[in-house]
């Protein structure tokens, strides 16, 4: 069953320094989501992309954050400046359709931590 | 603006009773769909339905039912005879004509042998 798949499973990282976390969604899902959800709450919508631009934003996903999908099979979150709030799940999701019209399917997650 | 709420923070039984987490959405789209998720300890996020805002027949698939009120904008999920292996955090969440969809706080269901 196609799945989508995340790298790393596990990030440390010194507050300060840039991150990249890597995500490969379904290969015939057009529609792709960040959503991040910090240890013990609730999972909280960062972005979502769909031809090849951001669609929509939540207020969470500041200058400091970038997605983009440099080869056509890879979709990136970069986190320019970690903070020590930033420590959290990453997850990475993709749909054929919408999110008001199909599922989203997520992959397993990255966990970040800022030191 | 859209929001999902899950009152129930954690909820304890014993294996074999029903159990039912409540979730209430505020929206104003007119078409919407609702989802609830499962987190196991393991922590993947795994898909257990999506019903729209015009289909408000109830579900059922095996010992999981939902029952979708528009009346209430309660979008209620039912497990009967749980089990240990449903201990899991229950999200409910909510997908409107925006392409984001937005998650409740989540429910941590622990069912106890």
């Amino acid at each position: 069953e196609p799945e989508v798949t995340q790298t790393p499973s596990h990030q440390v990282t010194q507050m300060g320094q840039e991150v990249i976390l890597r995500c490969v969604p379904i290969s015939n899902h057009l529609y792709f989501y960040w959503y991040r959800q910090i240890l013990g709450q609730k999972v909280e919508f960062l972005v979502s992309f769909y031809n090849n631009e951001i669609s929509e934003k939540s207020e969470i996903f500041d200058d400091q954050f970038s997605v983009e999908r440099p080869d056509g099979s890879n979709f990136t979150l970069k986190i320019r400046s970690t903070k020590l709030e930033d420590s959290a799940m990453y997850f990475c999701a993709s749909s054929e359709f919408r999110a008001n019209t199909g599922e989203l399917f997520f992959g397993e997650g990255s966990r970040l931590t800022v030191l | 603006a859209q929001k999902v709420t899950q009152a129930q923070t954690e909820i304890s039984v014993v294996e074999k009773e029903d159990v039912t987490l409540d979730c209430v959405y505020e929206t104003r789209d007119t078409t919407y769909y609702l989802f609830w998720y499962k987190q196991p300890p393991s922590g993947e996020l795994v898909f257990l339905i999506r019903r729209n805002s015009f289909d408000e027949q109830n579900e059922i698939s095996g010992r999981y039912s939902w029952n979708f009120q528009k009346s209430t904008s309660s979008f209620n999920f039912t497990i009967t005879a749980s089990q240990v292996v449903d201990s899991a955090v229950y999200f409910c969440a909510l997908s409107g004509q925006n392409n984001d969809m937005r998650f409740g706080a989540g429910t941590r269901l622990t069912v106890k042998p």
